[in-house]
């Protein structure tokens, strides 16, 4: 069964790049039977989908992002990996990575998830 | 903003039965997506509860069941247990967004 654990930096000053990366193992990053994805929920709110990419590097993202957000894959660590442009205190949330199988739409695994603070 | 709406909250006794809606649009739950339901207990990450609908995966009790109708969606639990107490969402696929979409949020509270 897939695993996965998100780490990076804990706070990111107003301005800045978030950057986050989710290690898999399990299975291999490579694989055509997962999308892979960041999840990110707020202090006390819902949850919001942000990204995800396919083993071939085929990517979406949530328009309320997109201009900000980049997602990859490095298959040489099996990760992926969430960059976040230009943030601000409303990007302070709890980051989860996650997956679907391919042909799904449900998130069958997450990792336990990390608190990004932006702040000065 | 969520495109999915869920109610804040809904409590129940210990053995009663709760149902928690999910409503949407025909971009989402009123076309071909399906309903997806995750429970999140206190400082945890989301756990898939219900796929597909209706679908349990291994290991959740059949006491949590989920229907989908036209463009809403419900969860119950019955035999309502003080473990069942967290948040829980629905989450779909919307063609306008091209995207998931997460629900609102609804706490369940054992009395």
């Amino acid at each position: 069964q897939v695993q996965l654990q998100e780490s990076g930096p804990g706070l990111v000053k107003p301005s800045e790049t978030l950057s986050l990366a989710c290690t898999v193992s399990g299975d291999s990053v490579s694989s055509s039977h997962y999308y892979w994805a960041w999840i990110r929920q707020p202090p006390g709110k819902e949850l919001e989908w942000l990204a995800y990419i396919y083993y071939n590097g085929g990517t979406n993202y949530n328009p309320s992002v997109k201009s900000r957000v980049t997602i990859s894959l490095d298959t040489s660590k099996s990760q992926f990996s969430l960059k976040l442009t230009s943030v601000t205190a409303a990007d302070t949330a709890v980051y989860y990575c996650a997956t679907t199988y391919s042909g799904y739409e449900y998130f069958h695994q997450w990792g336990q998830g990390t608190l990004v603070t932006v702040s000065s | 903003q969520s495109v999915l709406t869920q109610p804040p909250s809904v409590s129940g006794a210990p053995g009663q039965r709760v149902t928690i809606s999910c409503s949407g649009s025909s971009s989402n739950i009123g076309s071909r997506y399906n309903v997806h339901w995750y429970q999140q207990l206190p400082g945890a990450a989301p756990k898939l509860l219900i796929s597909d609908n209706s679908n349990r995966p291994s290991g959740v009790p059949d006491r949590f069941s989920g229907s989908k109708s036209g463009t809403s969606a419900s969860l119950a639990i019955t035999g309502l247990q003080a473990e069942d107490e967290a948040d829980y969402y629905c989450q779909s696929y919307d063609r306008s967004l091209s995207g998931y979409v997460f629900g609102t949020g609804t706490k369940v509270t054992v009395l």
